[in-house]
């Protein structure tokens, strides 16, 4: 199993740019989160998606839009880049079945000029 | 609405030293409470959890118990090693039954030989 993946691991982009960060989960779990890490402010929630077709705001969903193609897979779109979603982006899924809890990717590092 | 509040770093501790990481909480109900370690590069992977009140979470050493009368869920571990450096972060999870976390800011761990 490889758990939770991210794509990319690193992308610079300009201001104004739109671009999608890719999840994708093989552990058959049906929720999965977006979260932003800044500095000083711990991780924040974006999105999540409880199950396959549905889709909540977080904490700070604003300049996000996202897509919960399936059950595998959990994408976040940037439509027009800010120098304030500079962050590092992560991904995760929660097993309800098992451990109770939530697995992350690697996160994707995010730098908008 | 819930919060997490953790104790500030970086905390600075030599090889075999006693660690305290102190984590309060507030929350509606009675939340599930977890740590989370982030080493440097990578994502975040789950150190321990406590559901209830007076659980005891522990792993690798390290343990929390939920204490509801002070909300709070410390971490410690009695003599940490350089390999225990790393970002700890305290989290909470609502009762929403969509499982979504709320962390800390986070307390970065330094530990020299």
């Amino acid at each position: 199993n490889a758990g939770v993946t991210q794509t990319p691991k690193f992308q610079v982009l300009k201001t104004g740019q739109s671009m999608t960060l890719q999840c994708a989960q093989d552990m058959n779990h049906n929720s999965m989160y977006w979260y932003r890490q800044d500095p000083g402010m711990g991780l924040r929630l974006i999105y999540y998606s409880a199950s396959e077709g549905t889709t909540d705001k977080g904490e700070v969903p604003n300049g996000y839009n996202v897509s919960r193609l399936n059950k595998r897979e959990f994408s976040l779109r940037l439509e027009s880049a800010a120098p304030s979603q500079t962050s590092v982006y992560f991904c995760a899924s929660f097993d309800s079945g098992g451990a109770e809890t939530q697995y992350f990717g690697p996160g994707t590092r995010l730098l908008v000029l | 609405g819930d919060s997490v509040t953790q104790m500030e770093g970086p905390v600075t501790l030599s090889e075999e030293a006693f660690l305290t990481i102190n984590c309060t909480y507030t929350a509606t109900g009675y939340p599930s409470l977890f740590w989370y370690v982030q080493y440097p590069g990578e994502g975040l992977q789950l150190l321990l959890k406590a559901t209830k009140a007076d659980d005891k979470g522990s792993n690798k050493g390290f343990e929390a118990t939920y204490r509801k009368e002070t909300t709070s869920f410390h971490l410690e571990k009695g003599s940490v090693q350089v390999s225990d450096s790393a970002v700890y972060f305290c989290a909470l999870s609502d009762q929403s039954g969509y499982s979504t976390l709320t962390f800390g800011k986070g307390t970065m761990l330094l530990v020299s030989p």
